[in-house]
């Protein structure tokens, strides 16, 4: 069955560094998203992603996030300077063309842990 | 803003038993809500989407909507002990999928 894979599976990264995060959506998806979770908080939104631009983006992204699709497989998350408050499970998940009700598809997780 | 609550549990059954997980949302106009269970440190897994008013039932699962109320629950029968997990609520905002903070349930053998 396909799956959205995510990769590395934990970062550990000092305070200001530049992180990218990765993920493989499922082939034929044309719908990304990259989801956070905060340890013991909700899963929050951040951005959307279709037809190679953001669609909608969340009041925590904000300057230090980009995404990007370099290539037709790979969604990546990209965090410039990493702070405390970064550390979280970060999900990425797609869905099918015809929006509409389709469901999301989650990867398992990229956990990142900024010291 | 629209917002998802869920209380926080913990929601413990025994086996066997049925297990009612619920929540409300603050927008009337919200259409496509879903449930989603999220075992510890992994990540939410769909169990169920609901858009109409009533039940909708998969399985073990029924899901049911009363949009007149904003309220959506989720009930679990012959609640196994594999179905311990955090049982996340969600509806869909243009897109993207707006979560609640999740009941955790305990099914106890």
């Amino acid at each position: 069955e396909p799956e959205v894979t995510q990769t590395p599976s934990h970062q550990v990264t000092q305070m200001g560094q530049e992180v990218i995060l990765r993920c493989v959506p499922i082939s034929n998806h044309l719908y990304f998203y990259w989801y956070r979770q905060i340890l013991g908080q909700k899963v929050e939104f951040l951005v959307s992603f279709y037809n190679n631009e953001i669609s909608e983006k969340s009041e925590i992204f904000d300057d230090q996030f980009s995404v990007e699709r370099p290539d037709g497989s790979n969604f990546t998350l990209k965090i410039r300077s990493t702070k405390l408050e970064d550390s979280a499970m970060y999900f990425c998940a797609s869905s099918e063309p015809g929006q509409g009700e389709n469901e999301q598809f989650f990867g398992p997780g990229t956990r990142l842990t900024v010291l | 803003q629209k917002e998802v609550e869920q209380n926080s549990g913990p929601l413990s059954v025994p086996e066997g038993a049925i297990a009612s997980l619920n929540c409300t949302y603050s927008d009337r106009g919200s259409q496509s809500f879903f449930w989603y269970r999220q075992y510890s440190g992994k990540s939410p897994e769909l169990i169920m989407f609901i858009y109409s008013n009533g039940d909708k039932e998969d399985g073990r699962f029924t899901a049911q909507l009363n949009k007149a109320s904003q309220y959506v629950s989720l009930l679990i029968r012959d609640s196994q002990p594999s179905d311990s997990a955090t049982y996340l609520c969600a509806l869909r905002d243009t897109g993207k999928l707006i979560f609640g903070q999740g009941t955790t349930l305990q099914v106890k053998p």
